[in-house]
């Protein structure tokens, strides 16, 4: 059971256009939702993360807004840029479910083009 | 700082093979985990540990075995091989709660 779904899959954007990318989760214990962005032949590396104390955090291109009560949060980057273009992951976890217990969405490919 | 090193970065076995990948790190991090990468499915949690000598079950633990003798090193063994553990294998660490992960660069295991 996929309790933290992420679309699209991929997703192909112009250079300067703004890249969306959409996570849904199921369990409301959740209280720390983060982004990592993976390179080829990477591990991923944390971009952004909120707490749903907060509906929308913002840090330079990239922008996470969230909505507690439809349990769903997204990922913008504005300006995308042809170094932008990697895989990106949603994640959610417990605060009390100590560190690196992470539950992942499946990812979405994202490519932007010159 | 070297942050999460992995070896190999790649590895072929046939079925039935075991084998241990390694992992250690070097930022006095207590919490370290497995995750495995397959794709459509994300990242998916192997096990994890909050300190040396006490590890967990995460949401994928069958066909592996863990053991953290020191705050550094967590080794993840596969006693059998079977093909469906074919998949890329990350390693993370973290000093705790709601801190980043750190992920090392991957395992790319293929069993045949």
């Amino acid at each position: 059971q996929q309790q933290v779904k992420q679309s699209p899959q991929s997703l192909i954007v112009q250079k300067g256009g703004i890249s969306i990318i959409n996570c849904a989760y199921e369990n409301t214990a959740f209280d720390y939702f983060p982004w990592y962005q993976q390179f080829p032949g990477k591990g991923p590396a944390l971009l952004i993360a909120i707490r749903p104390d907060v509906s929308e955090k913002k840090e330079g291109r990239f922008t996470i807004s969230f909505n507690k009560s439809a349990k769903q949060f997204s990922l913008h980057i504005m300006d995308s840029q042809p170094g932008d273009s990697a895989t990106y992951f949603c994640a959610a976890s417990k605060i009390y479910n100590q560190g690196g217990k992470l539950i992942f969405g499946q990812g979405t490919e994202l490519s932007v083009k010159p | 700082n070297a942050g999460v090193t992995q070896t190999p970065k790649f590895q072929v076995l046939k079925t039935g093979q075991s084998m241990t990948l390694q992992c250690a790190q070097d930022m006095n991090h207590e919490y370290m985990s497995w995750y495995r990468q397959d794709p459509g499915m994300g990242l998916r949690l192997i096990h994890y540990s909050v300190g040396a000598g006490i590890t967990d079950q995460g949401e994928v633990p069958n066909g592996y075995n863990v053991s953290r003798s020191t705050t550094e090193d967590f080794p993840l063994r596969l006693l059998s091989a079977a093909p469906s553990q074919t998949s890329v294998y990350f390693c993370a660490s973290t000093r705790g709660l709601n801190s980043p992960l750190h992920f090392g660069n991957g395992t790319r295991l293929t069993v045949t």
